[in-house]
C-alpha cells in the first residue's frame, strides 16, 4: 500500500467522451502531480500542485484538465482525447515545500487509459 | 536543459550474478537524484535519494552511488524478484520540485 490511490485503474473511452481520473493521498503531503507515461518514452511531468495552488503546467495541451480542491485530493478531467493519449496516468505526492525540499515522490499504481 | 540517459536499456542476469546500472545526468546545480523501481502495470516505489557527489546508499541488495556526473545501481547477488524496470530521476536546484527521469533500465533476472 504506497499511500496514493487511483481510480479507475482501467480506463477505455472514444475521442468525444468525457471522463474524470480521481487520485487520493493519505500521507499528509502538501504537493502533488500528474504525469503521463507512454511505451518506450520516459516519464513526462504534466501538473504540479502545490497547497492546492497550480504550480506547473509543463505544456498540457487544454484537453487535459486538473483540477486540485484540496492537499489530499487531484483530478484530472479528460474531454475530446485523442488516439495518441493513450497511457499510464500517474499520480504522485510529495512533502514538498515550495522551494522544492522534501522531493521524495511517492506514486500511486495509475489509470490505464485507452482512447479509441 | 536537464538530461537523464540510462543505460542499458535492458539487462537480463543470472540469479546470484551481480552488475549495476548507470543513469548519466546533465544538470545545472543538483538538487537530488532519485531511484525508483517500477513493476509491471504499476506506478514507481520509491527506494533511494542522493544528495551531493561520495553519496552512499544501501537497502537489501541495492547500493545506489552518486558522482557529479552518474549514478550507479549496483544490484548484488540479485534474485528474480527484483527483476523490475529501475528508474532514475534529477532534481534542479532552482526548478522546485520537477523531477526529470530518464527512460529506465529493465531488469531481469532469471533462476
Amino acid at each position: 500500500e504506497t499511500g496514493v490511490t487511483q481510480t479507475p485503474r482501467h480506463l477505455v473511452m472514444g475521442m468525444t467522451n468525457k471522463k474524470s481520473l480521481k487520485c487520493e493521498q493519505h500521507l499528509g503531503h502538501n504537493a502533488m502531480y500528474w504525469y503521463k507515461q507512454s511505451a518506450k518514452k520516459p516519464l513526462e511531468l504534466m501538473f504540479v500542485y502545490n497547497f492546492k495552488e497550480q504550480t506547473e503546467n509543463n505544456s498540457v495541451p487544454s484537453r487535459f484538465s486538473p483540477e486540485c480542491p484540496n492537499s489530499s485530493h487531484l483530478f484530472l478531467h479528460l474531454h475530446t482525447l485523442q488516439p495518441e493519449d493513450s497511457a499510464l496516468y500517474l499520480c504522485a505526492s510529495s512533502q514538498g515545500g515550495l522551494a522544492g525540499e522534501y522531493n521524495e515522490q511517492f506514486f500511486g499504481p495509475g489509470t490505464r487509459l485507452t482512447v479509441l | 536543459e536537464d538530461q537523464v540517459t540510462q543505460s542499458p536499456e535492458a539487462l537480463r542476469l543470472q540469479e546470484g550474478e551481480s552488475s549495476s546500472l548507470n543513469c548519466s545526468y546533465t544538470v545545472s546545480g543538483l538538487r537530488g537524484l532519485f531511484w525508483y523501481r517500477q513493476d509491471p502495470g504499476k506506478g514507481p516505489e520509491f527506494l533511494f535519494t542522493l544528495y551531493s557527489a561520495g553519496e552512499e546508499k544501501e537497502k537489501e541488495r541495492l547500493k545506489a552511488t552518486l558522482t557529479k556526473k552518474e549514478s550507479f545501481l549496483h544490484i548484488t547477488a540479485p534474485k528474480p524478484e527484483d527483476s523490475a524496470t529501475y528508474l532514475c530521476a534529477v532534481q534542479r536546484s532552482n526548478a522546485g520540485n520537477m523531477l526529470t527521469f530518464g527512460g529506465g533500465t529493465r531488469l531481469m533476472v532469471k533462476p
